[in-house]
This record gives structure tokens, C-alpha cells and sequence, in this order.
């Protein structure tokens, strides 16, 4: 089962950050937070993922709380073309990458 | 370098037909994995590698069966197709570590 929760969906201005956020609350030492997100129906596309610092790539920012029961993922300057579904992973143990419902992402012209 | 590789990439099988969709991957990965993912819902497990030779259950792996003879691929069988199995399956693989997953471009199934 998902080891995190999210909201259902959200709306973002084009052109302002997004912000999705995600709770974890049993997470454990050494397991980390995976951003994920799937735009229509094709193959699900890795954003980010993070331990407890936060981190930042081409695509996005990770912001984890210090006592790593939540995190943020920040678009920051959202384009149409972020429209997605987003999901937070907390793998379980071997591995398991297991998916819930996500956020479905709309930005908005 | 293709990363995933899924085929077919469409499929329509009646009811009882058997078929078996394969998965490659040329990245060397240890870890593949198998999803369905049914219309407005999230990805669901159905079965899992670790390694050549290992294969595991995930969250629903009734109606399924797999076999990972050789590391770069993953076989995903349907001994007898039913509807409930209409979906599109999404293949998956990762590195060891905390490797993220790579997943291939789905095979959409349809049983009549």
C-alpha cells in the first residue's frame, strides 16, 4: 500500500510556482521521497526524490520538512505543459514503488 | 540507448485467450516491475523482480503470471484473459540502491 497521502487535485496560474504537497507521516530513517508524474496516458516520467536535505534538478524543487513527515515539490514557473498527475513514493521495503491516486495538476492560462 | 521497451504496444484478446506481453530494458537494470493502470486510476503493482530468476507478488497479482529468465527482460503472462483484465500495463525498471524507476511507454489491452 501507499506510504503517503495527497491532495486530489489542484489548479496553478501558468507562470506561477506550484506547489504540491505530501505527507508521510510513517516514513523511516533511511527511506526516501520520490516525485513522479504522468501526463495523459503515457508512461509515468521521475522528477526528483530526496532523502532530508532538500534538493533541486532541471525540473523541480524538494523541499522536505526536518522531521521528514511531509514534503513540497516546486514548479517553479508552471507552463501548460505541467499539467499532470503527480505522485509522491515512499518505496516499501525490496523496492516497492507502489502508487496512489496522486495530484492532478491543472495550470491554468 | 532505447531504455524500456514494451510490446505489443496494443493488444485485443477475447475472453479465455492467453497472451504475453514483454518488457526490455537495456540499461542493465536488477530491479523491473509490472503496472496496470485502469481509467482515472493510479498505477498498481502487479508483480516485481529483484534480479534474473527472482520474481515477487505485488498488489494484485491474481490472473497473472511472470518469469525473468534473462536480466534485460520480463515476461508478463494472461494464462486466461478475462475483461477485468482490460487496462494498460506499464513496465518498469530501476537500478540498484535508490536508483528512480524508468518506465516504458505502456501496452494497452483490451478483452472482449
Amino acid at each position: 500500500d501507499a506510504k503517503t497521502t495527497q491532495p486530489t487535485s489542484m489548479d496553478c496560474a501558468e507562470g506561477r510556482a506550484a506547489n504540491l504537497p505530501c505527507n508521510h507521516s510513517t516514513i523511516s530513517g533511511n527511506e526516501y521521497v520520490y516525485w513522479y508524474r504522468q501526463i495523459h496516458s503515457q508512461g509515468p516520467q521521475y522528477i526528483i526524490h530526496g532523502l532530508k536535505n532538500n534538493e533541486t534538478n532541471e525540473m523541480a524543487s524538494l523541499i522536505i520538512t526536518e522531521d521528514r513527515k511531509s514534503s513540497t515539490l516546486i514548479l517553479p514557473h508552471a507552463t501548460l505543459r505541467d499539467t499532470a498527475v503527480y505522485y509522491c513514493i515512499v518505496p516499501n521495503t525490496g523496492n516497492q514503488f507502489y502508487f496512489g491516486t496522486g495530484t492532478s495538476l491543472t495550470v491554468i492560462p | 540507448n532505447a531504455g524500456v521497451t514494451q510490446t505489443p504496444k496494443f493488444r485485443v484478446l477475447k475472453t479465455g485467450q492467453s497472451m504475453t506481453l514483454l518488457c526490455a530494458q537495456d540499461m542493465n537494470h536488477e530491479y523491473m516491475y509490472w503496472y496496470r493502470q485502469d481509467p482515472g486510476m493510479g498505477l498498481r503493482l502487479i508483480h516485481y523482480s529483484v534480479g534474473e530468476g527472482t520474481t515477487a507478488k505485488g498488489e494484485v497479482p491474481d490472473g497473472y503470471n511472470v518469469s525473468r529468465l534473462k536480466k534485460q527482460n520480463f515476461l508478463l503472462g494472461l494464462e486466461s484473459a478475462a475483461p477485468s483484465q482490460t487496462s494498460v500495463y506499464f513496465c518498469a525498471s530501476s537500478g540498484q540502491g535508490y536508483s528512480p524507476l524508468h518506465f516504458g511507454n505502456g501496452t494497452r489491452l483490451t478483452v472482449t
